[in-house]
């Protein structure tokens, strides 16, 4: 298997604009994670999704950001409008039917 | 609320030189404690699950152990290879959430 796939790896963006992250969870996984790492704060949860379904997105830091989940292969992640404090790396994660979860390489996002 | 916390921050060690990081949790029913390993550039890559107090395990230079309230991620004999920034995690019974801690930053020297 590949993996946890995520697209782009890296994006730089105007403030203002919309962003949409990508991912791809491991096949036959029914569980997938968004994260967000900072030096700042670690690594924080925004959202997951369980069979395709939000679960718990308490993490997501405000409306500007969205998570959608259209079918058990694709997620993405959107912000809009995106803001210099959007500046993080995003890391999908996706867990089948043990409990680890396993990560992909991750979106370095800057917004200037 | 469940916390873990990591120490220490960062660690420097010389090649051969053995030594331990720290995970310390506090949790209500804990369903697993993750250790992964994370390069600069790249995602977090699993290590080991432990599931309860007690339980041990190793790869290669690695070995991860448990107890009620901490666990410990002893590194026998590192090489410069072995630099990287160590993250602990735990699961709950009460959420499928996973709780990272701030990770450890290894550096190892020749």
């Amino acid at each position: 298997d590949a993996g946890v796939i995520q697209s782009p790896r890296h994006e730089v963006t105007e403030m203002g604009q919309e962003v949409t992250l990508r991912c791809k969870p491991i096949s036959g996984h029914d569980y997938l994670f968004w994260y967000r790492q900072t030096m700042m704060r670690g690594l924080e949860l925004l959202i997951y999704f369980n069979n395709n379904v939000p679960i718990d997105d308490s993490g997501m830091p405000e409306d500007r950001f969205s998570a959608k989940m259209p079918n058990a292969s694709f997620s993405t992640l959107k912000i809009q409008p995106s803001e210099p404090r959007d500046s993080a790396v995003y890391f999908c994660a996706s867990r089948g039917y043990g409990i680890e979860a396993f990560f992909g390489q991750g979106t370095r996002l800057t917004v200037v | 609320e469940d916390q873990v916390t990591q120490s220490p921050e960062a660690l420097r060690l010389q090649e051969g030189e053995s030594s331990s990081l720290n995970c310390s949790y506090t949790v209500s029913g804990l369903r697993g404690l993750f250790w992964y390993r994370q390069d600069p550039g790249k995602g977090p890559e699993f290590l080991f699950t432990l599931y309860s107090a007690g339980e041990e395990k190793e790869k290669e230079r690695l070995k991860a152990t448990l107890t009620k309230k901490e666990s410990f991620l002893h590194i026998t004999a590192p090489k410069p290879e072995d630099s990287a920034t160590y993250l602990c995690a735990v699961l709950t019974y009460n959420t499928d959430k996973l709780i990272f801690g701030t990770g450890t930053r290894l550096q190892v020297f020749p």
